[in-house]
């Protein structure tokens, strides 16, 4: 079974500050993975993905996340925080090939304080 | 583009009724899911669809819940008789097949609460 563990509920840091917001997964076989962030009362929006070739991927906002295959983590990361930043962020994985079903993390808050 | 439509947006009902989701994909997008958020939690996978054929529905509750894609577009997701912790956001969501390795596009969800 394939699972995603973000360890922090909440991270806080402050506006101008780089942000760093941990996941990790475990799968059997090669993953893709994934960031989506959420506002209040709103759908996820996605992120950026991993899916093959450089380690380092950068997606929307500014927002950027390493794939490290030996720690079986995908944190994502941010240099410079906005308030607008502060939202929900959710973390997810699936195996490669076919149609395989994603499995999200329980997300983790980011407060940017101004 | 336009995006997944939803509704309704909120729905308040009490135990032992019955209730109906409607979704309506992004145009072209072949794969369309249905997900259960429960407060503090992330989505949960109820049901995927390729075209109007599901392709994973493992996680859905069948004696309650039942969804259907007829003709492969929209999609309605039904609860019947409903629970006090079926109480949660139910996103739908759709990906294109020609990019199945693609992100998937979220609706807006519908907050359903149950008295």
């Amino acid at each position: 079974a394939q699972s995603v563990a973000q360890p922090e509920d909440q991270v806080n840091v402050a506006e101008g500050n780089p942000l760093t917001v941990k996941c990790t997964y475990s799968v059997s076989g090669n993953p893709y993975l994934f960031w989506y962030v959420q506002y209040p009362n709103r759908g996820l929006q996605f992120l950026l993905k991993y899916i093959t070739g450089d380690n380092l991927v950068k997606g929307s906002y500014g927002f950027e996340a390493e794939f490290n295959k030996s720690q079986t983590s995908f944190h994502l990361k941010k240099p410079s925080a906005l308030v607008s930043d502060s939202a929900l962020y959710f973390c997810a994985v699936r195996v490669s090939g076919g149609y395989q079903k994603v499995t999200f993390g329980i997300g983790t808050k980011l407060q940017v304080i101004p | 583009e336009a995006g997944v439509a939803q509704s309704p947006r909120y729905k308040i009902i009490e135990k032992r009724q019955s209730v109906a989701f409607w979704c309506n994909p992004i145009s072209g997008h072949a794969t369309l899911y249905w997900y259960q958020q429960i407060l503090g939690q992330g989505p949960k996978l109820l049901i995927q669809f390729q075209n109007n054929g599901v392709v994973d529905d493992s996680q859905l509750p069948k004696d309650r819940f039942s969804a259907e894609r007829l003709k492969g577009v929209d999609s309605t997701l039904k609860i019947q008789p409903a629970k006090l912790e079926d109480s949660a956001v139910y996103l739908c969501a759709s990906s294109s097949l020609r990019r199945s390795r693609n992100e998937q596009f979220f609706g807006p969800g519908t907050r359903l609460t149950v008295l």
